[in-house]
């Protein structure tokens, strides 16, 4: 009954292959996201899809592209990888209201570029 | 955008005392102040959240304390154990976007 699941949890690839990390909720949220954790723990906002329409875009090379077939699914495929991509990518969901946005996680994706 | 920093960066406690983690914030119209807890090899989890209108909340042996007019808030943990040894992330929203704090990893010596 996992509320946020990603798929793959690992992943380790070559430079220069394309990738994708798929994530579904099933809690009913109508906000996803994903967020990119480095070696330092830092977590910083990738993308942002409410109703399956793109909300927030951060400064984020074009070779990372978000897509949301449908409320429950976002996808991120990446272009290209380099070194520098490798981190662990965490999807979330929420229920947007007035105020508030409490993130529910998945367990993260972890990608690893040789 | 909302800029969010946290101190300290690791926090070692000896198990039973308290550990306190403090963060600021940049922007007044940030209204949401979330704690995440993650625990090694998991996503990050809510442990505690405030509002703009509340001064201070607890929940058994956390507790969380906001001041507006300063722009910084607190998390509080009594009486730790060593289940609470994680890396701890504060938040702050004015909207829809979260932005995380660096992380506190804390570290309770049995």
């Amino acid at each position: 009954d996992t509320a946020v699941s990603q798929t793959p949890k690992y992943l380790v690839t070559q430079m220069g292959n394309d990738k994708s990390i798929k994530c579904e909720q099933n809690l009913g949220h109508d906000t996803m996201y994903w967020y990119k954790q480095d070696s330092k723990k830092f977590l910083k906002i990738m993308f942002s899809y409410n109703n399956k329409e793109l909300i927030i875009n951060e400064t984020v090379p074009n070779r990372f592209s978000p897509k949301s077939p449908d409320k429950a699914h976002l996808n991120l495929h990446i272009n290209s990888l380099e070194l520098g991509d490798s981190a662990v990518y965490f999807c979330a969901s929420t229920h947007t209201t007035s105020g508030a946005n409490v993130l529910t996680f998945g367990a993260g994706s972890r990608l690893t570029v040789l | 955008g909302e800029n969010v920093e946290q101190h300290p960066s690791t926090l070692s406690v000896q198990e039973g005392d308290s550990a306190v983690i403090k963060c600021t914030y940049s922007d007044s119209a940030s209204n949401y102040f979330p704690w995440y807890k993650q625990e090694l090899g998991k996503g990050p989890q809510l442990i505690i959240d405030i509002r703009s209108n509340v001064g201070e909340k607890k929940d058994q042996r956390i507790a969380v304390t906001l001041n507006k007019t300063a722009k910084h808030f607190s998390l509080h943990i009594t009486e730790t154990q060593p289940e609470d040894s994680a890396v701890y992330f504060c938040a702050a929203s004015p909207d829809y976007k979260l932005s995380f704090g660096a992380g506190t990893t804390v570290t309770v010596r049995a």
